[in-house]
């Protein structure tokens, strides 16, 4: 079964903590995709990446970095975690081009104190 | 500005009948749209892809419809079940660039024994 997976399901961490959110998939994707969503407001894209060491910021980058070293594993970092990151944050990934849609993850709900 | 718009109220309906959700956009033209149902606590699960120039898509117990010219996409549920309850997303892939979706904030459904 193809899948993306989110190394954690919950977080709690500390306002000022640098946070690593880690997403591996494993259908050979060029493309992966971290997104927040909060209430009301659907899903925001943060960043992507459609090739290893390449990114490309979305919607709202401030606050966030990304890692892709390798195909399958895309890191998403938050430098000095505050409590307005506090979200559901979801990795998904796709190929290029005709494609039958994203595949997420399950999500990882961070709470910063 | 540019928006996707989704009934924010919860849809209710009873076991049996359609439920139909609305998807309207201002300011984009997508190349295609995809509809999403998204369960609490889990990721978005990817239904159907409709493309700019299709009006009407089919799967099963689901159809996506797709109007260009009133910026507006319905996606309906025959034959509704309680299993069907989740929350319904939409989802537009502007033209040109990378494969980026814009995401709504979804319409949750209750289907009712």
């Amino acid at each position: 079964d193809v899948k993306v997976t989110q190394s954690s399901r919950y977080l709690v961490k500390r306002t000022g903590e640098k946070v690593f959110l880690e997403c591996v998939q494993d259908m050979d994707h060029e493309n992966m995709f971290w997104y927040r969503q909060d209430p009301g407001l659907g899903l925001r894209l943060i960043y992507f990446s459609y090739d290893v060491k390449m990114k490309e910021k979305g919607d709202i980058p401030e606050g966030y970095s990304v890692s892709r070293e390798k195909k399958e594993r895309f890191s998403l970092i938050l430098e000095s975690a505050s409590t307005n990151q506090t979200s559901m944050y979801l990795c998904a990934s796709s190929q290029p081009g005709e494609w039958n849609g994203y595949t997420f993850g399950s999500g990882t709900r961070l709470t910063v104190v | 500005s540019q928006k996707i718009e989704q009934n924010s109220e919860a849809l209710n309906i009873q076991e049996g009948k359609t439920a139909t959700l609305t998807c309207n956009y201002t300011n984009y033209s997508p190349a295609y749209l995809q509809w999403y149902r998204q369960d609490p606590g889990r990721g978005p699960v990817f239904l159907l892809l409709i493309r700019e120039n299709e009006k009407e898509k089919r799967k099963e117990r689901l159809k996506v419809t797709f109007d260009t010219t009133l910026k507006q996409s319905l996606f309906h549920i025959t034959a509704s079940q309680p299993a069907d309850s989740a929350t319904y997303l939409c989802a537009l892939r502007i033209s040109g660039g990378y494969n980026k979706l814009i995401f709504g904030a979804g319409t949750r459904l209750a289907v009712h024994p």
